[in-house]
């Protein structure tokens, strides 16, 4: 089965701008993996943020956004707030398994 | 609106069988084009998928689980059920049941956004 890797923590300052990274042990993610990203608070179930690479949710804030970059998926959120602390996953689609979550990176808003 | 709604024992000893139910309101688990799932996370820790399936088609299973793992639906109720046999203090977690992001029309399948439960947490206690 394979293995999706995600950066463990991150930081980033209120107003400033983060990128996560998703990547996978079968090689470059592309969009037939259909990345997706979920956040989740503390308590709470998880969420979609993007899925499909680069879709949004209806919910999902215009600072964050969704790419391929370096052989990755990536979310990026430009102008963090206070509210966007949380744990972030990604999900990888091999077939029709819909199913290979990342660790998840726990992201700071200091 | 769309709604899950997971139930059952929070308590299951080792060996024996866990046993959950997902209750779906707003959508119809027979008709719908989309997959249906399960999801797991252990306190503290991350996400596992454990199955998914599409209502006129296959059941998926993570190998890590497909032996000891049924996930079936009752279409009079609404309702998918989860079966995990001979648990272990391992299998203690918060289950969610989803409604998966992709859906299929004829022989084509697209992606689209998940919709998840609140979850029901499940101890493997003696």
């Amino acid at each position: 089965q394979a293995v999706v890797t995600q950066e463990p923590s991150l930081t980033v300052s209120p107003g400033g701008t983060v990128t996560l990274t998703c990547g996978s042990s079968t090689g470059v993610v592309t969009t037939s993996l259909y990345p997706y990203w979920f956040q989740q608070k503390p308590g709470q179930a998880p969420r979609t943020l993007i899925y499909d690479t680069s879709n949004k949710d209806s919910w999902t804030p215009a600072r964050f956004s969704g790419s391929l970059r370096g052989g990755k998926a990536a979310l990026t959120l430009s102008g963090a707030q206070p509210e966007d602390e949380a744990e972030y996953y990604c999900l990888l689609s091999y077939g029709s398994a819909l199913g290979v979550f990342g660790g998840g990176t726990k992201l700071t808003v200091l | 609106q769309l709604q899950l709604q997971e139930s059952g024992p929070g308590l299951v000893k080792p060996s024996e069988t866990l046993s959950l139910t997902c209750t779906v309101s707003g959508d119809s688990i027979s008709s719908s084009t989309h997959y249906w799932g399960w999801i797991r996370q252990p306190p503290g820790k991350g996400l596992e998928w454990i199955g998914n399936f599409f209502y006129s088609g296959s059941t998926y299973y993570n190998p890590s689980l497909k032996s000891r793992v049924t996930i079936s639906v009752d279409t009079s109720k609404n309702q998918f059920s989860l079966k995990l046999k001979s648990v272990t203090a391992a299998d203690t977690a918060v289950y969610y049941c989803a409604r998966r992001g992709r859906y299929c029309i004829g022989s084509s399948c697209y992606p689209d956004v998940e919709r998840w439960g609140q979850g029901t947490l499940v101890t493997v206690s003696s």
